[in-house]
Order: structure tokens, then sequence, then C-alpha cells
């Protein structure tokens, strides 16, 4: 079974709409971390956020902000009045068991069109 | 400036060749780890190293060897018995291994294409 999910595939949407992108996860840990990247088209990973499991205030930064929800295992990621710059694949991973291996989900493609 | 270098960008390699991956790092990190991406998919972990002469395979380290001599570097070779080399390689560094709250940062990434 898939440690992380993400069920979108791909989105478009066009500049300036705002635009919820899925994660959902699976563990048995009580601690555990969650992260988001971004991958622009150039390949590197970016950094985005951390969050661990016992804090469940939602975060935002500019534009993005994160839903995470214990009880549903979700932690999703809103960006509001999207831009063309948003357009990159956005990966969700988890790490556990005290030990930093990352699972990630295989990644939603977000295009922003002008 | 702080950060991860892979070299080369694009690498190819022929039938039953061995290719190395270079990475850098000048983070100061003691881990470090490599990480294959197929297109559609996310990152599958092939190697890592908590410390110098140290490392550990992954999930998929068949056809893989890597070597960290120094901390800053964690070469990963790409053997000939590796049948479908073709993907896009990330090398990733964090302060530790132990404990999952560390966060990882990675390199350009090298895309490997066999002729």
């Amino acid at each position: 079974a898939q440690k992380v999910t993400q069920a979108q595939t791909e989105i478009s949407v066009v500049e300036k709409e705002d635009v919820t992108l899925d994660c959902v996860y699976e563990t048995r840990d009580t601690t555990y971390y969650l992260f988001w990247y971004k991958q622009p088209p150039s390949g590197e990973l970016v950094f985005l956020i951390r969050r661990n499991s016992f804090d469940e205030q939602n975060e935002i930064s500019g534009r993005y902000s994160w839903n995470f929800q214990k009880s549903t295992s979700s932690f999703n990621f809103t960006i509001t009045a999207s831009q063309v710059v948003d357009s990159a694949v956005y990966f969700c991973a988890l790490s556990e068991n005290n030990f930093n291996k990352f699972y990630f989900g295989s990644g939603t493609k977000l295009n922003v069109k002008p | 400036d702080g950060g991860i270098t892979q070299s080369p960008k694009y690498l190819f390699r022929k039938e039953g060749q061995n290719v190395t991956l270079s990475c850098e790092q000048n983070l100061n990190h003691d881990a470090m780890y490599w990480y294959r991406q197929d297109p559609g998919q996310g990152l599958r972990l092939i190697y890592y190293s908590q410390i110098v002469n140290d490392f550990q395979k992954g999930d998929i380290a068949e056809g893989y060897s890597v070597s960290r001599e120094k901390k800053e570097s964690f070469p990963l070779t790409v053997t000939s018995a590796q049948k479908n080399p073709t993907a896009f390689y990330l090398c990733a560094s964090s302060i530790s291994v132990a404990g999952s709250q560390e966060t990882q940062y990675f390199g350009p990434g090298t895309r490997l294409l066999v002729l």
C-alpha cells in the first residue's frame, strides 16, 4: 500500500484561480513529519514546508497555505491567486519511525495558464 | 553559497558501460541520499549514507554502487547490471539520518540516457 497518495495526477487552472493539491498519508507512528516540495521544469526539488505530527495548526506563507488534519490523514496544499510561475510538479512526503527515510507521493503536476 | 551540486547535467551510457554520477555538498551535512525518478512517478531511494565510510541500500539498490570517502561527496555508479538505467537521478542531503524531522535538500539532478 502506498504510504503517501497524491490522487491528482495533473491539474490545470487559469492564472489567479485558487488551487488545492491533496495529500493523504498512512502511518502507525505517533511521531512523524510531512513535507511538501516543488519541482519546477528544471528538475531540482525545492523544499516548501515541514510539519510535525503534533502541530495541527494551519500554516500560511504568502500565497501558500497548508491544511493538516490528522483525523483524515491529510496534508493539503493550497495556492491562492495562482501564477504562471507556480507551474511545476508538487510532491508530498512522509518521514516516520524516527528515521529520515522519505516516502514520496507520485506528485501532482500543476499547469497554470495565463 | 551553500548547496548541493550534481554533475553532469546529462549523461549518456552505452550498453555494458559503467557510469558515475557526481554529488557534492558544502552544507556540512552528515547524511546523503540518492534517488531515482521515473516519468510520472515519485522518488525512490537507491542508497543512503549516514556518515563517512558507511552506506546502506535503499529500496532499489540493485545495479548501483556508491562510496562515501569524504563527507562532502557521495558518487553513484550505475553499473552494467542495471538493465533500465534511463531516469532522472537526484542527490539529497540532511543534517543526519537519525530522527524523522530532518529536511532533505536536493541537488539539480542528472538525467541519464542510454544510447
